[in-house]
């Protein structure tokens, strides 16, 4: 069956430093990536979506690029800040059928 | 934008016990609702999909007489832990969909920790 395998957390940075959680992913056909945001008390938040190869989702600065080749989905951030501390959740889907999740990855970014 | 309640957000509760876990779609009607269920440093899992006045489809493996659903109304699905037991402790969490919207238009409850003695 369809599967997502991510990084394990928890990954501490400083603030402002390079930010890479890895995804990938296991699946037939043509899925949908998706990566979702957890913050502290707070449910799941759509961060960034692709739906086809070398689409590159982005959103408040963070983004990640449809892979079909590596089958990956990597996430990315050039400078995080604290406000970015939160579990990251790497997940897949094909039309209106389950989403399909990662582990989550937490990050926790220290002043 | 849409927001997806849940109740309560954790709970500790006897072996042997039943406990119940609201979820609630505040700002839109939702005729399918979604359960996952997260144990410590594995994924989440989609438990089963609620149907609004219809049975609910579990997936393979999840005991269907044990987690029992109710989805009486367009904005309220109930997940039922019955006869609850140390190994039902992990983290569940809700969704829920618009009708008519796309998968990325899942919205998400915040989750409950059951802990079970």
């Amino acid at each position: 069956g369809d599967s997502v395998t991510q990084m394990e957390g928890p990954v501490t940075l400083s603030e402002e430093a390079f930010l890479t959680i890895n995804c990938t992913y296991t699946a037939t056909g043509y899925p949908s990536l998706f990566w979702y945001v957890q913050y502290p008390g707070e449910g799941l938040q759509l961060l960034l979506k692709a739906t086809k190869a070398d689409d590159k989702g982005s959103n408040k600065g963070f983004e990640a690029t449809y892979r079909k080749e590596t089958t990956s989905f990597h996430l990315e951030k050039g400078s995080v800040q604290v406000s970015d501390s939160a579990v990251y959740f790497c997940a897949l889907s094909k039309g209106y059928q389950k989403v399909t999740f990662g582990t989550g990855t937490k990050l926790q970014v220290i002043p | 934008g849409a927001v997806v309640s849940q109740h309560p957000s954790w709970v500790i509760c006897k072996s042997g016990t039943s406990v119940k876990i609201e979820c609630r779609s505040l700002d839109f009607q939702a005729t399918t609702m979604f359960w996952y269920r997260q144990f410590p440093k594995q994924s989440l899992m989609l438990m089963a999909t609620s149907n609004e006045g219809s049975k609910a489809t579990y997936e393979q493996g999840v005991e269907k007489d044990k987690f029992l659903i109710n989805h009486a109304s367009l904005t309220l699905s109930t997940l039922t832990v019955t006869s609850a037991h140390p190994e039902d402790s992990s983290f569940y969490i809700c969704s829920a969909r618009p009708p008519g919207q796309d998968i990325e238009k899942l919205f998400f409850g915040s989750g409950t920790q059951l802990s079970v003695l």
